[in-house]
C-alpha cells in the first residue's frame, strides 16, 4: 500500500552537530510538509516542499519528487531542536488526505 | 497570521459525560480537519470539512460527532467515550478546500483523558 517512511527513528546529537533526516514515500505526491512537534504537542510548520529546495535559517529541505524522497537538514543543532520531526504527504491518488510518516525523534544534548 | 486556536487545552471526562472540543481559525481557510494522536505515534486523520461540508470520515466511531457551524469554526462533540480514546486531538486548516497543493496549519491540540 501507499506509505511514508522516515529514518532514522531516533537520533541523539551533541549541541552544534549537523544531521540529515530522510523521508521516503511510495507514490507520487501533490503535497509534502515537514513539521517539528515540540514536547507540548504543538506541530510547527517547517517547510511546504512538494519539490525543490528551501532554506530557513539553520534548517533546509530538499524534495526529489521523481525519486520519491525528501531530506531535512539541521545544522548547528541546539537543544531547542529536540522533539519529533514528521514528514507528511498528500498522495496524488489519495485525494484529500495528509498521511504522516512515523517520525524521527531527535534529542540534542548540551 | 497562521494561527489555529483550540479549546480547552486539557480535558478530563468520564465515560458517561458529554463534552465538546472547539477549533477556530480566522485565516479564511476553506478546509478544516480533525486528527487524533496517540502517544509516540503520528497524527491520524479523523474528519475533513471542505467548504463547511463533511467530505471525509475515516470510519470514526459515532461517539465522535463533528460539526462545522461556519467557515471559521469546527467542533468535535464527544459522548460515551472509552479510556482508549484518551489522546491528543489536533485541529488543522488549509487555504483551499482540499489538502492537495495547500499547506496545513495545526492548532496546539486538546489533551483528552477519559476515566
Amino acid at each position: 500500500g501507499i506509505q511514508v517512511e522516515q529514518s532514522p527513528p531516533d537520533l541523539i546529537l551533541q549541541e552544534g552537530a549537523n544531521s540529515t533526516l530522510r523521508c521516503n514515500f511510495s507514490d507520487s505526491v501533490n503535497n509534502l510538509q515537514w513539521f517539528h512537534q515540540n514536547p507540548w504537542g504543538q506541530l510547527i510548520n517547517l517547510f511546504y516542499i512538494p519539490s525543490g529546495t528551501k532554506q530557513n535559517g539553520r534548517l533546509s529541505a530538499t524534495t526529489v519528487a521523481t525519486e520519491r524522497y525528501s531530506l531535512l537538514y539541521i545544522s548547528s543543532s541546539q537543544t531547542t531542536d529536540s522533539g519529533v520531526y514528521f514528514c507528511a504527504v498528500v498522495f496524488s491518488a489519495a485525494g484529500n488526505k495528509l498521511t504522516f510518516g512515523g517520525g524521527t525523534r531527535v534529542l540534542v544534548k548540551p | 497570521d497562521t494561527e489555529v486556536t483550540q479549546t480547552p487545552k486539557h480535558l478530563v471526562m468520564g465515560m458517561t459525560n458529554k463534552k465538546s472540543l472547539k477549533c477556530e481559525q480566522h485565516m479564511g481557510h476553506r478546509a478544516m480537519y480533525w486528527y487524533k494522536q496517540k502517544a509516540k505515534k503520528p497524527p491520524e486523520l479523523m474528519f475533513v470539512y471542505s467548504y463547511e461540508k463533511l467530505s471525509i470520515n475515516e470510519s470514526v466511531p459515532s461517539r465522535f460527532s463533528p460539526e462545522c457551524p461556519n467557515s471559521s469554526l469546527l467542533n468535535l462533540h464527544l459522548h460515551a467515550l472509552q479510556p482508549e480514546d484518551s489522546a491528543l486531538y489536533l485541529c488543522a486548516s488549509s487555504r483551499t478546500g482540499t489538502a492537495r497543493f495547500s499547506e496545513q496549519y495545526f492548532g496546539p491540540g486538546t489533551r483528552l483523558t477519559v476515566t
